[in-house]
């Protein structure tokens, strides 16, 4: 267990439907980041928030949103789902300058 | 502006060494570095800040070359376990800490 958990770890969905990914931080992370992995691809960066803040946007579709809580976990929205949105979807926290990432196990995406 | 990871791919037998490099355009504070498994997720091996300071692994290694912009990571007697992607990730002076992260090397070791 990384500290950092993500839920749920599989999901089956169809096209123009909207789902909700889940991400708890490690404990005293401040900083959570949501990555999309397509197959055998990089990890393109979709957002970043800091302590329930926007801090950065990477190349985040309009159709996705997300947002932190004052209790620090985070939720990406994927809304009018298309089959290129099927992939694995990471959230990471860190503690801050000096520290390494955290990764969740990952949401597997399928959309069908 | 996206780190230059090299080689792509490398194939090696149990016991051989391997270096990857990852080679930036942009001013560094520091480099990290993290192994993925097929399926998994990315798992932190090490970061090696400006100024000389590593955390990480003992039995990983790594060198910074702050003036080049350039990171390598040495895997010595490589084991079957050190198969996987290794993705380096390099964050600039004033970038929020986001990390910018290159495309990756694929390591298969085989028996």
């Amino acid at each position: 267990d990384s500290g950092v958990t993500q839920t749920p770890k599989h999901l089956i969905t169809a096209t123009g439907q909207r789902v909700t990914l889940r991400c708890s931080p490690r404990s005293g992370d401040l900083s959570v980041y949501w990555y999309q992995q397509s197959l055998d691809q990089g990890l393109q960066f979709l957002i970043q928030y800091y302590n329930g803040e926007e801090r950065a946007k990477g190349n985040i579709l309009e159709r996705f949103s997300a947002q932190q809580f004052p209790d620090l976990h985070s939720e990406l929205n994927l809304s009018s789902l298309e089959l290129g949105d099927s992939a694995l979807y990471f959230c990471a926290s860190t503690g801050g300058m000096g520290d390494g990432y955290t990764f969740g196990s990952g949401t597997r995406l399928t959309v069908v | 502006q996206q780190p230059v990871q090299s080689p792509q791919a490398v194939i090696l037998r149990e016991g051989e060494d391997a270096v990857i490099n990852c080679s930036s355009s942009k001013a560094l504070y520091s480099v990290h570095w993290y192994r993925q498994k097929h399926g998994e997720a990315p798992v932190f091996l090490m970061i090696l800040l400006k100024g000389g300071e590593q955390k990480g692994h003992e039995k990983i290694s790594a060198s910074f070359n702050e003036k080049k912009q350039q990171s390598s990571l040495y895997l010595t007697a490589s084991q079957l376990s050190y198969s996987g992607t290794y993705f380096c990730g390099t964050e600039s002076p004033g970038s929020n800490y986001q990390l910018i992260w290159g495309a990756g090397t694929k390591l298969i070791i085989k028996p």
